[in-house]
């Protein structure tokens, strides 16, 4: 079946450390968006990615890094420097103009906790 | 500054009561308008869309939701509510051209017998 998986589902980590949370889609996207959903904060977008090679930051994108080396893959690395890194983080992906389909298609989220 | 707005946190409604959640923006321009729902631990599914003409839109599930410019608003109604209705509500928007969505806070349903 076509989707969005993420991995790994729970994620503890001890402050300092870095952590990767992987995203892979297979409905053949161009477009991946990291969103960090917080208890009543709604989503915040983190990066996006509208190609291959090319991604642009969000509204919260200090302490986090991505890369975009192949259009099925947009993994996320939560380094050492954001602050609060314990959330709900959620990948999403959406064919080209999103204006004009309007939906994005969500993986089933990577809860962080930082111990 | 920009934004969508979702005023109720959390709404309680009886089982086949009726149900509006509420949602308002503050763009200059019309956004393109979304609402999604997303069960607990899950990821988000796309409930309606508006892009323009009719303003009272149909969608997934039972839910229907109108724009009204005038009030810069696009509330999601159900005539009748389920059980596993409950969930959290998203509205969003896509600001202009191909940005991406910008989602409100969210509103938490929860459903009694």
């Amino acid at each position: 079946d076509g989707g969005i998986t993420q991995s790994p589902k729970y994620l503890f980590r001890k402050e300092g450390q870095n952590v990767t949370l992987s995203c892979e889609q297979n409905l053949n996207h161009d477009a991946m968006y990291w969103y960090r959903q917080d208890p009543g904060q709604g989503l915040r977008l983190i990066y996006y990615s509208q190609i291959v090679n090319d991604f642009q930051k969000g509204d919260i994108a200090e302490g986090y890094s991505v890369s975009r080396e192949k259009k099925e893959s947009f993994p996320l690395t939560v380094t050492s420097a954001q602050k609060n890194p314990t959330a709900f983080y959620l990948c999403a992906s959406s064919m080209p103009g999103l204006a004009l389909t309007g939906e994005l298609f969500f993986g089933e989220g990577s809860r962080l906790t930082v111990l | 500054a920009q934004s969508v707005t979702q005023p109720d946190i959390h709404i309680t409604v009886s089982e086949g009561a009726s149900l509006e959640l509420r949602c308002n923006y503050s763009y200059g321009a019309t956004p393109y308008l979304f609402w999604y729902v997303q069960s607990p631990g899950q990821g988000l599914q796309l409930l309606l869309k508006y892009f323009s003409g009719d303003t009272l839109v149909q969608g997934i599930k039972g839910f229907e939701a109108e724009f009204k410019r005038s009030q810069s608003s696009f509330n999601l109604r159900k005539p009748s509510v389920h059980w596993s209705d409950a969930a959290e509500y998203f509205c969003a928007v896509v600001p202009w051209g191909n940005t991406p969505l910008v989602f409100g806070k969210g509103t938490r349903l929860s459903v009694i017998a």
